[in-house]
């Protein structure tokens, strides 16, 4: 299993307060995923980063921040988190990129219910 | 707007039976196609990929098939186990892009 850990694994939290979650590996993979996966969506693409400081919006970047200073950790941050925000994150990484012609490994996920 | 659609939410299917699981696609760009498997509690992990100059792609008992033409892509497991039991979620790119994923198919396997 590539070496990917998410913390926390679960958290509650109340409108309008602030929330990071972490992304952290052990593969040296130079790209970074966060995804959201919801009913009825699947898993939707957050922000990528493809490498330290260098990163991308994805489809739902709206209201999400990230932040990469070291290869091994992804941070998403909800400035002011809002209850469309309750659901479960995903951090995925590989080495070759969104273009490249390989797939993505996750993270075990982090359940985040916004009350 | 969903560009990758799995239309069957959940699938039942005896032990030994072959399970077939579908997923629908509407950008004509997308030419790198993915299944991946998720347990409960768990990240997804890849399964099984395809790419748009070929139409089946084989690996053990996972099969995936690839119809241009109708943007239709399946997944065929065969024998289908208990363990097989999980969330399937097809996903697509296009070259220079990002992966859009399907909604995901239940799959049950009855011992």
């Amino acid at each position: 299993d590539a070496g990917i850990t998410q913390s926390p694994r679960h958290k509650v939290t109340e409108t309008g307060t602030p929330v990071t979650l972490r992304c952290h590996q052990t593969e040296n993979h130079r790209y970074m995923y966060w995804y959201r996966q919801d009913p009825g969506h699947g898993l939707r693409l957050i922000h990528y980063s493809y490498g330290v400081k260098d990163t991308d919006k994805g489809e739902v970047s709206d209201g999400y921040s990230v932040s990469r200073s070291k290869t091994e950790d992804f941070l998403l941050t909800l400035e002011s988190a809002t209850s469309s925000q309750t659901s479960v994150y995903f951090c995925a990484i590989n080495d070759r990129g969104p273009s490249s012609y390989n797939e993505q490994f996750f993270g075990p996920g982090t359940r985040l219910t916004v009350l | 707007d969903q560009q990758v659609k799995q239309n069957s939410p959940s699938l039942s299917v005896q032990e030994g039976r072959i399970s077939i699981l579908n997923c629908d696609y509407t950008n004509s760009m997308f030419d790198y196609f993915l299944w991946y498997k998720k347990y409960p509690a768990e990240g997804p992990t890849f399964l099984i990929s395809i790419s748009s100059i070929k139409d089946k792609n084989e690996d053990g008992r996972f099969t995936v098939f690839l119809n241009k033409s109708a943007k239709h892509l399946s997944l065929h497991i065969v024998p289908s186990q208990p363990g097989d039991s999980a969330v399937y979620f097809c996903a697509a790119s296009a070259s220079g892009n990002q992966f859009y994923f399907g909604t995901g198919t239940s799959l049950t396997v009855i011992p």
